[in-house]
């Protein structure tokens, strides 16, 4: 499974647009790119998934390069409630769907 | 979108018992469930994973006699923490793949064990 580095903290403010970077230089050629939202004792929520290219849905946006080393998710106009810790996971159908979660990235939104 | 809930939320108990904690798919069936451990202020940290029919895999590290693991049916998969002491006092997690999307998964919303 690649191994995925994030910044383990980021603060913004209420309104503004956020970009996450993950860097997956180990990915293979089946990965998908996930990431999971958790807020503290709760269990991680789907936000988005993409192979290449860019995806968006109605919270969330993902940028893949080509070489699909990276990849950054872009929350916009953010609110206090996206305060939470955004995960980045890499994998295929494969490894029998297994996550491997890194660090994840402590996003914390001041008013 | 798929549901997955776990039971009990939140549990308290002495050391040296037992404790079990259920995961139910609760509209989708899931051969496969997996496991996750994770302590204040940390990652998740995949356990082990549950399959219908057959044997449990565990990671490496995660002793298998101490966290039973049962996949009873296609909707339910229950750990057991047998002898609790309080180092396994943490946030259990389980998951399961969703239905349609091949590569998402739906996480329940955790047991907090606290042993005493």
């Amino acid at each position: 499974l690649a191994k995925t580095t994030q910044p383990i903290s980021m603060d913004s403010y209420e309104g503004q647009e956020v970009n996450i970077t993950c860097s997956h230089n180990n990915i293979a050629t089946n990965d998908y790119i996930t990431w999971y939202q958790q807020f503290p004792s709760q269990g991680p929520r789907f936000i988005i998934q993409g192979y290449k290219t860019k995806v968006t849905n109605e919270v969330a946006s993902l940028f893949i390069p080509a070489d699909r080393k990276s990849s950054t998710l872009s929350l916009p106009r953010v609110s206090l409630s996206d305060t939470a810790v955004y995960y980045c996971l890499v994998g295929s159908s494969g490894s029998a769907r297994q996550l491997t979660f890194g660090s994840g990235t402590q996003l914390t939104v001041l008013p | 979108g798929a549901v997955v809930s776990q039971h009990p939320s939140w549990v308290i108990c002495k050391s040296g018992t037992s404790v079990k904690i259920e995961c139910r798919s609760l509209d989708f069936q899931a051969t496969t469930m997996f496991w996750y451990r994770q302590f204040p202020k940390q990652s998740l940290m995949l356990m082990a994973t549950s399959n219908e029919g057959s044997k449990a895999t565990y990671e490496q590290g995660v002793e298998k006699d101490k966290f039973l693991i049962n996949h009873a049916s296609l909707t339910l998969s229950t750990l057991t923490v047998t002898s609790a002491h309080p180092e396994d006092s943490s946030f259990y997690i389980c998951s399961a793949p969703g239905p349609g999307n091949y590569n998402e998964q739906f996480f329940g919303p955790g047991t907090r064990l606290t042993v005493l």
